[in-house]
């Protein structure tokens, strides 16, 4: 089944520096990515969805300048949260879609639990 | 009104039991439909995909899909105390992009 590697599982950084995040697809190209928050006992909210050469799509509210996306090839797209602060602690997973995930589900990453203190 | 909605939890089963899930939808040109296990401080993971109406059984796991009525439901027979988690109802619109419900917590006693 496909695999979607998210590095580094755990973080914690200090106010106002810059981590970034990696979601690879290991056995399928994913022309699109999408990355989620997830705060405590909440649901998955979308922040962007990453396609392939092109800009991401930021959904309303989030912020583009502070959630840089990169998705350089088929295989590996990246989320660098800039200047972060304490509010910006949470679960960070991404998903990647293979062709027929549309109908039968997106694989999602192990995701990445961000501290910034 | 919410996009998904979720029959609010926890629900709590005794081992051996059928849990039941439910979900709504509210945009009719939803397409396909996924129940998602979050275990605590864990991703989702995949149970069901549906998009036709009717049942679709895998294992002890049925998922139900109803378009008419904009509703889609999950059953775990048989419950197992590893079955305790939050399950998380999305649906797909035209666009690729998944609608998460806000989650109902099972409990399996055992």
């Amino acid at each position: 089944g496909a695999v979607v590697s998210q590095h580094p599982s755990r973080v914690i950084c200090k106010s106002g520096t810059s981590v970034k995040i990696e979601c690879r697809s290991l056995d399928f190209q994913a022309t699109t990515m999408f990355w989620y928050r997830q705060f405590p006992k909440k649901s998955l909210m979308l922040m962007a969805t990453s396609n392939e050469g092109s800009k991401a799509t930021y959904e309303q509210g989030v912020e583009k300048d502070k959630f840089l996306i990169n998705h350089a090839s088929l295989t590996l797209s990246t989320l660098t949260v800039t200047s972060a602060h304490p509010e910006d602690s949470s679960f960070y997973i991404c998903s990647a879609a293979e062709t027929e995930a549309f109908f039968y589900g997106y694989t999602f990453g192990s995701g990445t639990r961000l501290t910034v203190v | 009104q919410k996009e998904v909605e979720q029959n609010s939890g926890p629900l709590s089963v005794p081992e051996g039991a059928i849990a039941s899930l439910n979900c709504t939808y509210s945009d009719r040109v939803s397409q396909s439909f996924f129940w998602y296990r979050q275990y605590s401080g864990k991703s989702p993971e995949l149970i069901m995909s549906i998009y036709s109406n009717g049942d679709k059984e895998d294992g002890r796991f049925t998922a139900q899909l109803n378009k008419a009525s904009q509703y889609v439901s999950l059953l775990i027979r048989d419950s197992q105390p590893s079955d305790s988690a939050t399950y998380l109802c999305a649906v797909n619109k035209d666009d690729y992009k998944l609608s998460f419900g806000a989650g109902t917590t099972v409990t399996v006693r055992a």
